[in-house]
């Protein structure tokens, strides 16, 4: 059973708000991932990190923002809300320089910006 | 950069056996993951090959051949449960997925 938690599991938000997805995990990994994913289509990385103060973009440009200040703990922050945010935003994270690469999800964080 | 390649869509019949293909071509490669995510959901690990040949795990099986850069899942005794998208993701230094299989199971 995978110790990775987000909240809020549904956020509706107005245009031009600041929003922060939450993302913790207990499990000591080194490694986490943001992933955006619409519904039904495929999914996008959008920022990782491979440990405390380590934040790299991923393949999908995002205009969020990341920050690791500690191990377990990878909040995403969304200036200002715009509609074309509207998706669902899923964290995982994974054993850095293990065998396995397995990367373990959370519930995910479905957005919806009016 | 990477490219994998999965069919959009499959439908099988409940009991039956049905494999999903995936073909991939990568610069750099450690292993080759499936997932199933039902829909709304987060995907969750089924499988993972890091050497060439089939590995099972119950209803499940997945293949790798590295150097024809494939694999498929194999799913057998299909359950209407089973109904969901299949992806298939490589391994370099972070996981890179495929668009997914719609995995539709009739009765």
């Amino acid at each position: 059973e995978a110790d990775i938690y987000q909240t809020p599991r549904y956020l509706v938000i107005g245009t031009g708000k600041k929003i922060t997805l939450e993302c913790s995990q207990t499990m000591g990994h080194d490694k986490m991932y943001w992933y955006q994913q619409d519904p039904g289509m495929e999914l996008h990385l959008i920022h990782y990190s491979y440990g405390v103060n380590s934040t790299e973009k991923g393949d999908l440009s995002s205009e969020s923002t990341v920050s690791r200040i500690r191990t377990e703990h990878f909040p995403l922050t969304l200036e200002s809300a715009r509609p074309s945010h509207t998706s669902q935003y899923l964290c995982a994270s994974s054993v850095f320089g293990g065998n396995s690469y397995e990367q373990y999800f959370g519930p995910g964080t479905r957005l919806t910006v009016t | 950069g990477q490219n994998i390649d999965q069919p959009t869509e499959m439908t099988a019949t409940e009991g039956a056996i049905v494999q999903i293909n995936c073909t991939y071509q990568t610069s750099g490669f450690n292993g080759l993951f499936w997932y199933q995510q039902h829909a709304g959901e987060a995907p969750t690990f089924l499988s993972y090959n890091v050497l060439d040949g089939l590995e099972e795990k119950g209803r499940f099986s997945s293949f790798l051949s590295r150097s024809k850069g494939y694999s498929y899942l194999l799913l057998k005794e299909l359950q209407m449960k089973d109904s969901a998208s299949y992806l298939c993701a490589v391994s370099r230094s972070d996981l890179f997925f495929g668009t997914g299989t719609r995995l539709t199971v009739i009765p």
